[in-house]
């Protein structure tokens, strides 16, 4: 079946470090991928988001570009601050009114 | 953007009560909505799907007449935990999809649940 894989962390940074969260999937057909994010003892929220190869998502510093030939959906920033703390899950819907199939969700501690 | 509110954010109860928890779309309708669950540092994981007028579909392994989902209206549904145990404990999110917005669902803020 449709799943999403991904680095399970927990991941330490220091502040200004760089970030990449890897996120591969395995589904058929042409899913919708996203990052959602939970910031501590919060709902989830939409980061970013991309519905077809080679889209990439951006919002608040944060990348990830839809690769369909290696099923990847790494999440990328160039340099993290301590509110970026909190818990990140990969996920994928295979059409419009499905599903979410999220990834285990990584999490990451920024310091000071 | 749309939002999705749930009620309440927090409720403790005592084991055997129900609880009841409400999700609903403040500003569109909801034909479906979804129900999830996530276990303390767990992932989310579907219990059902919730259709406006007809009954929801569980997924393999939740027990149907526990968590008892009714979807009334375009704007509501509600999650019924019955005969409430400890191990019933966790994060219950739901979410809904704004119609003619492709592929993106919008969650609510969650319900934490404890059984004592």
């Amino acid at each position: 079946g449709d799943s999403v894989t991904q680095m399970e962390g927990p991941v330490t940074l220091s502040e200004e470090a760089c970030l990449t969260i890897n996120c591969t999937y395995t589904a058929t057909g042409y899913p919708s991928l996203f990052w959602y994010v939970q910031y501590p003892g919060e709902g989830l929220q939409l980061l970013l988001k991309a519905t077809k190869a080679d889209d990439k998502g951006s919002n608040k510093g944060f990348e990830a570009t839809y690769r369909k030939e290696t099923t990847s959906f790494h999440l990328e920033k160039g340099s993290v601050q301590v509110s970026d703390s909190a818990v990140y899950f990969c996920a994928l819907t295979k059409t419009s009114y499905d599903k979410v199939i999220f990834g285990p969700g990584t999490s990451l501690s920024v310091i000071p | 953007g749309a939002v999705v509110s749930q009620h309440p954010s927090r409720v403790i109860c005592k084991s055997g009560t129900s609880v009841k928890i409400e999700c609903r779309s403040l500003d569109f309708q909801a034909t479906t909505m979804f129900w999830y669950r996530q276990f303390p540092k767990k992932s989310l994981m579907l219990m059902a799907t919730s259709n406006e007028g007809s009954k929801a579909t569980y997924e393999q392994g939740v027990e149907k007449d526990k968590f008892l989902i009714n979807h009334a209206s375009l704007t509501l549904s509600t999650l019924t935990v019955t005969s409430a145990h400890p191990e019933d404990s966790s994060f219950y999110i739901c979410s809904a999809f704004l119609r003619g917005r492709d592929y993106e669902q919008y969650f609510g803020p969650g319900t934490r649940l404890t059984v004592t």
